[in-house]
């Protein structure tokens, strides 16, 4: 069993939509959970972070972490032509150590 | 203020040969850290420098990897002997020591091709 889990989709949308994407993962000892947004041929930037279990929102994106079910949420409303990217769930149990990685889902927004 | 930064962007190298990544981190970051996609594969933790000691080097997958960071600032990856198995994308991230978030900083990457 992986360490994280990712639906590697692709998963198309029309503009507007609203976009759930999820990660479960197996260690319980993660605390910190961040969501990043990667372009093609772009490195990893961050969109959300999260420490420990709970709700976040930030204009269109909401984070979501439910550490009893070992379950993370991004949600994006309103989704726009520009969301068209790899999203990846990322976490870590301490702050400074490696991330550890969901293999990102292929997100495409369509006009 | 400027971002991590990576050399070269693509890199097209035959195997047996040896290959040289450099990252940059952004000013000031003690962490700095290694990671590498495989293709059709997650990202994944090569090691980490705090300034200029390796504090893990739990994930480099063997000894042909040699990573180094001079006086605590650019790292350097070198590969000798390249196998086609380390094709790839390889990452170079920085953070603070401390602070109020626990994120990492990406450079854009490396795309190493081995023939």
């Amino acid at each position: 069993q992986k360490e994280v889990e990712q639906d590697p989709g692709p998963l198309s949308v029309p503009e507007g939509a609203i976009v759930s994407l999820n990660c479960t993962y197996s260690n319980s000892a993660f605390q910190y959970f961040m969501w990043y947004r990667q372009y093609s041929r772009k490195g990893p930037e961050l969109l959300m972070y999260t420490y420990s279990s709970g709700n976040k929102e930030d204009g269109r994106f909401t984070a979501q972490v439910d550490k009893s079910s070992k379950y993370i949420s991004l949600f994006i409303r309103d989704s726009q032509p520009s969301d068209s990217a790899t999203y990846l769930c990322a976490m870590n149990w301490n702050y400074g150590q490696n991330f550890v990685f969901g293999p990102g889902t292929r997100l495409s927004v369509l006009p | 203020e400027a971002g991590v930064t990576q050399f070269p962007s693509h890199s097209v190298i035959e195997k047996g040969q040896t290959v040289t990544l450099r990252c940059d981190p952004i000013s000031g970051h003690d962490n700095l850290y290694w990671y590498r996609r495989v293709m059709g594969k997650e990202i994944k933790f090569l090691l980490h420098f705090v300034k200029e000691s390796k504090q893990d080097e739990s994930g480099m997958p063997n000894n042909r990897f040699l990573a180094e960071r001079t006086g605590g600032t650019y790292s350097t990856l070198k590969v000798q002997p390249a196998e086609l198995e380390d094709s790839g994308v390889y990452f170079c991230a920085s953070s603070p020591l401390s602070g109020p978030y626990n994120e990492q900083f990406f450079g854009p990457g490396t795309r190493l091709t081995v023939l």
